[in-house]
């Protein structure tokens, strides 16, 4: 089955520690989107990737680092500079980021706790 | 800035019930418009689409109609199920750029008891 896959699905930390979630993707899709889910709120976009060894800035960026060595994985950092780390993060990917009405695929989500 | 602005929820409703889901937008250009929904503690999924003006996106019993001269994207469904519960999302995508920057609006639940 293609899809996207987020690991782990529940992560604990304490504060000032770095945590890496992870994003695999088998849909073969060029393009890439982290995005961060609060209470009551829609979905803000945090990093994005067009192509491998490429990634953007989205809407609030501060705080986090990706990396993009591979078509399939696009890992988010959740460094201690994140002041409000504690959130729902969903990985996305599309077939291309330039292509207009082309749909987005979500992951299941990572529900990160930082105390 | 682009922008989408959907009805507060919660929305509650008995089964079989009519719903409609309001969405509203302001966009420069022509952009596509999108709803999804998410189940509890899951991911977003698609639920329909409409790329362009007059468009009716339609997928399990919803639909929704892509408005320009009002521009809204209301979500409707004839006869709603318990199962239908969960939060929904009105989007947009901006096709004036060369990056599709989906661009969310705030979710509104809705509960369908039996």
């Amino acid at each position: 089955d293609g899809g996207i896959t987020q690991s782990p699905k529940y992560l604990f930390r304490k504060e000032g520690q770095n945590v890496t979630l992870s994003c695999e993707q088998n849909l073969n899709h060029d393009a890439m989107y982290w995005y961060r889910q609060d209470p009551g709120q829609g979905l803000r976009l945090i990093y994005y990737s067009q192509i491998v060894n490429d990634f953007q800035k989205g809407d609030i960026a501060e705080g986090y680092s990706v990396s993009r060595e591979k078509k399939e994985s696009f890992p988010l950092t959740v460094t201690s500079a994140q002041k409000n780390p504690t959130a729902f993060y969903l990985c996305a990917s599309s077939i291309s980021s330039g292509v207009a009405g082309s749909e987005q695929y979500f992951g299941p989500g990572t529900r990160l706790t930082v105390t | 800035g682009n922008s989408v602005t959907q009805m507060e929820g919660p929305v509650t409703l008995s089964e079989e019930a009519f719903l409609t889901i309001n969405c509203t937008y302001t966009a420069t250009g022509y952009p596509s418009l999108f709803w999804y929904v998410q189940y509890p503690g899951e991911g977003l999924q698609l639920l329909l689409k409409a790329t362009k003006a007059d468009d009716k996106g339609s997928n399990k019993g919803f639909e929704a109609t892509y408005r320009k001269e009002t521009t809204s994207f209301h979500l409707e469904k004839g006869s709603v199920q318990v199962s239908d519960s969960a939060v929904y999302f009105c989007a947009l995508s901006d096709r004036d750029t060369g990056f599709q920057k989906l661009v969310f609006g705030t979710g509104t639940r809705l509960l369908v008891s039996p």
